[in-house]
């Protein structure tokens, strides 16, 4: 079955700074790629996604780019703020009879100001 | 803007009772999934569930676990006789599914089960 893994497990940067997290899967018929945000003890909350007939899109400070052929793919936060910080999940889906997400293992963000 | 809707937000239950956790899925939505997060750990998926019938299940999902759309709105999760290890966040989701691509998933508040 489909697997996400996803890196860094932690990532701290100042205020200000860009922060990167990676993802790679394995189901090459996956077709769909979003990012979740998830504050302590809240639901998961989509902030970006792109389909596999595009490598890059962006959304003000968050871009999120896809290389198909490696399978991965990679969230760009861009003038990182302190409410940014929270915990990122990426997750992959494929085309089948149910649409499951597979969701990689998070990251945890922490923004220093 | 229309959301998921989950009952009860927490639940404690001692081991081996029944447990029946309640989602109300966005109205238009034609998808329905659960999946569970154990704290600190990363989304899992359980079940998905498509006119009215299981599309999709984990390994996770075993024969303790069953759902069911009872009527045209409610969406359930029971869990038939709890253990410690079910003790987890449980999230609700649905999502309109777009032609041949996967549609956003939206998640439910979620409910907390603490097994004791």
């Amino acid at each position: 079955g489909e697997n996400v893994e996803q890196h860094p497990s932690t990532l701290s940067v100042q205020e200000g700074d860009s922060a990167v997290i990676k993802c790679t899967y394995s189901d090459s018929a996956s077709n769909y790629f979003p990012w979740y945000k998830q504050e302590l003890g809240k639901r998961p909350q989509l902030i970006i996604d792109i389909r596999s007939n595009v490598g890059e899109k962006k959304d003000q400070r968050i871009a999120v780019t896809l290389n198909k052929t490696a399978k991965h793919f990679s969230l760009h936060i861009t003038e990182t703020q302190p409410e940014d910080s929270a915990v990122y999940f990426c997750a992959a889906s494929g085309v089948d009879s149910s649409y499951k997400l597979i969701f990689g293992s998070g990251t945890r963000l922490l923004v220093r100001p | 803007e229309p959301e998921v809707t989950q009952t009860p937000s927490h639940q404690v239950t001692q081991m081996g009772q029944e447990v029946i956790l309640r989602c109300v899925p966005i109205s238009n939505h034609l998808y329905f999934y659960w999946y569970r997060q154990i704290l600190g750990q990363k989304v899992e998926f359980l079940v998905s569930f498509y006119n009215n019938e299981i599309s999709e299940k984990s390994e996770i999902f075993d024969d303790q676990f069953s759902v069911e759309r009872p009527d045209g709105s409610n969406f359930t999760l029971k869990i038939r006789s709890t253990k410690l290890e079910d003790s987890a966040m449980y999230f609700c989701a649905s999502s309109e599914i777009q032609g041949f691509n996967t549609g956003e998933l939206f998640f439910g508040e979620g409910s907390r089960l603490t097994v004791l």
